[in-house]
């Protein structure tokens, strides 16, 4: 069975950055588009963006450019979501999705909370 | 970006009611719709995908109807473990943009 395993919380100082890491055990890593999306405490689902492991292609939402970075380990069959220039506002879960058909993510990580305070 | 909305944002129903909850994109996305389940503290579910699809796994009294702007998540007969929040999110065009959320609670 396959699971995705995400790196544990951090507590980060405002305008660091944050590199959180989701490793797929099992399955076909790099067939698949893995998408990631964060939660603020007590909010809805936000879409920040997603990576084609096969296609080496990023694209991510308007709000997070120039700020969001996501990469993937082929030998290691991991994502990575850096987010720099970190705010308070950016304190959340954040999760990793693998995606099939149609964006449907049928496979998620724990999710990962991080945390931006002075 | 594509804008979804949700209708209602929070809905208080019994055990055993039929439950509707409404999705909308602020242009047309096909059948280009998933509807997830989340539970407080724990990662989301996906119920329901292509708009009607039933993902492996997920009972049969969760169904799903819709397509272009409009779109509609059914629980047919509602059972405890079902109170929860239910999001929507389009798969037509990235961004992938969410609903804001439906929160389903006990009457």
């Amino acid at each position: 069975q396959v699971h995705l395993v995400q790196s544990g919380a951090e507590v980060k100082k405002p305008g660091s950055s944050v590199k959180v890491s989701c490793k797929s055990s099992g399955g076909t890593f790099m067939n698949y588009e893995i998408t990631w999306v964060r939660q603020a405490p007590g909010q809805g689902l936000e879409w920040m963006g997603r990576i084609i492991p096969i296609l080496h292609t990023a694209d991510y939402a308007q709000k997070f450019q120039g700020r969001l970075t996501i990469t993937t380990d082929k030998s290691t069959s991991t994502a990575y979501m850096e987010l720099s220039s970190l705010r308070s506002e950016d304190t959340a879960v954040y999760y990793c999705a693998r995606n099939g058909d149609i964006a449907a993510a049928g496979l998620w990580g724990q999710g990962t909370l991080v945390t931006v305070s002075s | 970006d594509i804008q979804m909305t949700q209708s209602p944002s929070s809905l208080s129903a019994s055990v055993g009611d039929r439950v509707s909850i409404t999705c909308r994109a602020s242009q047309s996305i096909s059948n280009h719709l998933n509807w997830y389940q989340q539970k407080p503290g724990k990662a989301p579910i996906l119920l329901i995908f292509a708009a009607g699809s039933l993902q492996t796994g997920v009972p049969s009294r969760f169904s799903g109807s819709g397509s272009g702007t409009s779109f509609t998540l059914t629980i047919s007969s509602l059972q405890p473990e079902d109170y929860a929040s239910y999001y929507c999110q389009q798969g037509y065009r990235t961004p992938y943009t969410f609903g804001p959320g439906t929160k389903l609670e006990i009457k």
